[in-house]
């Protein structure tokens, strides 16, 4: 079946640990996303990519880092400086072309210990 | 800074009321605006608008434009428990670098109740 799929879907980090959210579709979309989304509100935008090799930051992407070596993976890096690492973090994926749509992954609910 | 606002951030109706949604914009290289549909994890598509006036429909549910004002609604008839979720408004804008952005609003929380 064609997807996007995250893991894990629940992650636990210690303080001062860097983690890494895994992110792998395989509908060839060439652009994929990460958003951040707190309870109780929307979906805030980290880092894109349209390109391998090629990201972009989004509004909130200080303690974030991403690679995207391959095209159908964009893992996600919370990194320490990240003081409130907290929340669901969601990966997206699309082509570039016009009016197209984004496809969800199912998320993965990180916490700090 | 794009900026998508939802309102309102939630509603409490009983099933066979009809509820608006409301999502506003202040963007730079509009394309296209979308809403969503969370309930528990995945966010799924409702619709995409590109045209102004022009009214998307899939059942119960409908959706407008207005480019002008820049805004957009979505309407649900004779909700039912089944509608209770959080619906997602995004637009998508073309940076400066050529780059497809999309940028969600805060999101409204619907519970329909018996």
């Amino acid at each position: 079946d064609g997807g996007i799929t995250q893991s894990p879907k629940y992650l636990f980090r210690k303080e001062g640990q860097n983690v890494t959210l895994s992110c792998e579709q395989n509908l060839n979309h060439d652009a994929m996303y990460w958003y951040r989304q707190d309870p109780g509100q929307g979906l805030r935008l980290i880092y894109y990519s349209q390109i391998v090799n090629d990201f972009q930051k989004g509004d909130i992407a200080e303690g974030y880092s991403v690679s995207r070596e391959k095209k159908e993976s964009f893992p996600l890096t919370v990194t320490s400086a990240q003081k409130n690492p907290t929340a669901f973090y969601l990966c997206a994926s699309r082509f570039t072309g016009l009016n197209e749509k984004l496809f969800f992954g199912s998320g993965t609910q990180l916490s700090v210990l | 800074e794009d900026k998508v606002v939802q309102s309102p951030l939630s509603l409490v109706v009983h099933e066979g009321d009809t509820v608006t949604l409301n999502c506003s914009y202040e963007v730079t290289n509009f394309r296209s605006l979308l809403w969503y549909k969370q309930e528990k994890k995945a966010p799924t598509f409702l619709f995409m608008l590109t045209s102004s006036g022009i009214e998307k429909k899939s059942g119960r549910l409908s959706s407008i434009l207005d480019k002008k004002e820049l805004f957009s609604i979505l309407n649900i008839t004779a909700t039912q428990t089944g509608d209770s979720a959080v619906y997602l408004c995004a637009v998508e804008v073309l940076n400066s670098g050529g780059y497809q952005k999309v940028t969600f609003g805060t999101g409204t929380k619907l519970q329909v109740i018996p």
